[in-house]
């Protein structure tokens, strides 16, 4: 499958703690994408990292990219109650294709 | 700038009916995407437009098909309707067709099949 694969699929935090979530895949890719939807919505697109990058931060938000591992992690520092949602990857795979999404990761973080 | 706008927010239909699912992507985006969300399947791609060309399919069976206008709106229909069709219809848009473009989500069509 050329989909991302994330992990876990649910997470519970307190308000303040980190949450990090990781997105596995089988191809090569030429980037990957983090989006976020919250109950029923839309998704909202959050960061992209290409594959020459490791690293890459916007805000409370870090995400990390090991290609030969084919793995991609999203760190979010400091979590708020309105970070409740479910985050995706979404990757594009080197050859024709267009995004594919994984199943997501729900995060839920209370007061 | 107004964003991607799916009509109508919710349907419900019965068993062999077909619907017609309708996008207005934003202003200047040539690529509009769709995408079939269900609780256990997570984002599922459907096709591609650009241009009025549709570029990419998803593995769907051909009950589902597409289509885009001179104007970059899209419509997406489901025949004979079956009750696996129920699920959220994502559609997104982008500027271009290019890998690195991020996508623009409306908020979806709520499919209900009984």
């Amino acid at each position: 499958s050329q989909q991302g694969e994330e992990d876990p699929q649910a997470l519970s935090i307190q308000e303040g703690e980190n949450a990090t979530m990781n997105c596995s895949y089988k191809t090569s890719i030429n980037n990957l994408q983090w989006y976020r939807q919250n109950s029923g919505r839309g998704l909202v697109h959050l960061i992209l990292i290409r594959s020459n990058e490791r690293e890459k931060h916007s805000g409370r938000l870090r995400v990390t990219l090991d290609t030969s591992k084919k793995s991609s992690s999203l760190l979010i520092t400091a979590s708020r109650a309105a970070d409740t949602a479910s985050y995706f990857c979404a990757l594009t795979p080197d050859s024709w294709g267009k995004f594919q999404f994984g199943a997501g990761t729900q995060v839920v973080v209370t007061p | 700038k107004a964003g991607v706008t799916q009509t109508p927010r919710y349907l419900i239909k019965t068993r062999g009916q077909q619907v017609t699912l309708s996008c207005s992507p934003i202003s200047g985006h040539r690529s509009v995407s769709w995408y079939q969300q269900t609780p256990g399947q997570g984002l599922q791609f459907l096709f591609e437009y650009f241009s009025e060309t549709q570029r990419n399919k998803g593995n769907f069976p051909g009950r589902f098909s597409g289509r885009q206008f001179s104007n970059s709106r899209s419509e997406m229909n489901v025949s004979t309707l079956e009750l696996g069709d129920s699920a959220l219809y994502l559609c997104a848009s982008s500027l271009t067709t290019a890998t690195n473009e991020k996508l623009f989500f409306g908020s979806g069509t709520q499919l209900s099949v009984l």
